[in-house]
């Protein structure tokens, strides 16, 4: 199994430009999240997905927008990025939802730098 | 909002010292979560505890729910075990409100030969 996979690993934009990131489990999980971090702070939730279809806000979701199209999959979305969202985005699946204390899976993670 | 604080922020040791990094966080919580990232950037889940201690090698994790306080313990340390230590807690499901984990800002740890 490739566990949680990520793509791309690292891209450059400029201030406007939109991109998305994929993230994709072979592990069949429900719950899948999109976390950023910066340097100084903690992990922190952008969206996340209780299943195929559904999302939801997390704690910093604004200039973000995700899709569930497929269980396995969850994109981030940047419509139009701004330097502010330089940062490593982080993509993690489980099995049953966070308040049930279930252990996340986490992707190598996405370097994203806007000029 | 739980807030979780780590400590040390930085600890450099030598090979073989006993290593104590602790956890404190502000609201109850269903379970806390103890994560390594490695240079490279990945992260990995270590433990996950709700009460009491649970031990992998020589790595051990402990976890007061009363005072709202976790350590994770290395015993024997070595330079392979340089990494960012990240502890997180998880909330009881709120039915809505967000789902994922709440982070640390983590301990980096540096193990000299």
């Amino acid at each position: 199994n490739a566990g949680v996979t990520q793509t791309p690993k690292f891209r450059v934009l400029k201030t406007g430009q939109s991109m998305t990131l994929l993230c994709a489990q072979d592990m069949n999980h429900e719950y899948m999240y999109w976390y950023r971090q910066d340097p100084g702070m903690g992990l922190r939730l952008i969206h996340y997905s209780v299943g195929e279809g559904t999302t939801a806000k997390g704690e910093v979701p604004d200039g973000y927008n995700v899709s569930r199209l497929k269980k396995q999959n969850f994109l981030l979305g940047l419509e139009s990025a701004a330097p502010s969202q330089t940062s490593v985005y982080f993509c993690a699946s489980s099995r049953l939802a966070g308040g049930e204390g279930e252990t996340q899976y986490f992707g190598p993670g996405t370097r994203l730098l806007v000029l | 909002k739980n807030e979780v604080e780590q400590s040390p922020q930085n600890l450099t040791a030598q090979e073989g010292e006993f290593i104590t990094i602790n956890c404190s966080y502000s609201v109850g919580i269903s379970a806390l979560h103890w994560l390594q990232q490695h240079p490279g950037g990945g992260i990995v889940s270590l433990f996950m505890l709700s009460s009491g201690k649970k031990k992998h090698g020589r790595l051990i994790a402990t976890i007061n729910i009363q005072e709202k306080h976790s350590s994770l313990h290395i015993t024997a340390s070595h330079p392979r075990d340089s990494a960012v230590y990240i502890c997180a807690v998880s909330h009881p499901y709120s039915g809505g409100g967000a789902d994922g984990l709440t982070f640390g800002k983590g301990t980096h740890l540096i193990i000299q030969p």
